[in-house]
């Protein structure tokens, strides 16, 4: 069965690391999104791809990068951790735009 | 720009009862409107959607309206289950833009 993985689920980091954030899906779907979850503000878009070598912005982009080099990924990177980017990440993906999504399980992300 | 607004949970209802959650929305253009449920330690599961204005989407018992007028998708279930217990996100998407979602309303359904 198709599926979309994100990886790890769980991730404790420092101050300043470099964090990669892995997705994965093999819907064949072309677009695919990255939001992080906060108590109070519920999802936010951070970055997003309409196809390979696409990339955009979004709400919270500020400290945070993605690539976009084949289909089926789009890894999240944290340039330099902070502790304002503990939160939940979530990965999802969809087939074309204006269609529902289909979500990761998701990343538990704590800077300390 | 395009927003969601949802009321503020947490909802406690016992079982069997009425649900509403409301959800209002701010968009240019025709959106169309979701409803995503999310169980303690997963990822969102789309759980009804409608793409017009009147129409109505359905699943699992649980129905939205699109109401252009109101601009309104409330959703509401006539009697709810312990299972139901979850946090729901109402959510619109516009031309090409991505999905923008509220702040998402924690249900807990006690026996």
């Amino acid at each position: 069965d198709a599926e979309i993985t994100q990886s790890p689920r769980h991730k404790i980091t420092e101050t300043g690391r470099q964090v990669t954030l892995a997705c994965h899906q093999t819907w064949n779907h072309n677009n695919m999104f990255w939001y992080r979850q906060d108590l109070g503000h519920g999802l936010r878009l951070i970055h997003y791809s309409y196809g390979v070598q696409d990339t955009n912005k979004g709400e919270v982009s500020d400290g945070y990068s993605v690539s976009r080099s084949n289909t089926e990924d789009l890894p999240l990177t944290l340039e330099s951790a902070a502790s304002s980017q503990t939160s939940v990440y979530f990965c999802a993906s969809s087939d074309r735009v204006g269609y529902g999504y289909t979500f990761g399980s998701g990343t538990r992300l704590t800077v300390v | 720009g395009d927003s969601v607004t949802q009321m503020e949970g947490p909802v406690t209802l016992s079982e069997e009862a009425f649900l509403t959650i409301n959800c209002t929305y701010t968009a240019t253009g025709y959106p169309s409107l979701f409803w995503y449920v999310q169980y303690p330690g997963e990822g969102l599961q789309l759980l009804l959607k409608a793409t017009k204005a009147d129409d109505k989407g359905s699943n699992k018992g649980f129905e939205a309206t699109y109401r252009k007028e109101t601009t309104s998708f409330h959703l509401e279930k006539g009697s709810v289950q312990v299972s139901d217990s979850a946090v729901y996100f109402c959510a619109l998407l516009s031309g090409n833009t991505p999905l923008v979602f509220g702040k998402g309303t924690r249900l807990s359904v006690i026996a």
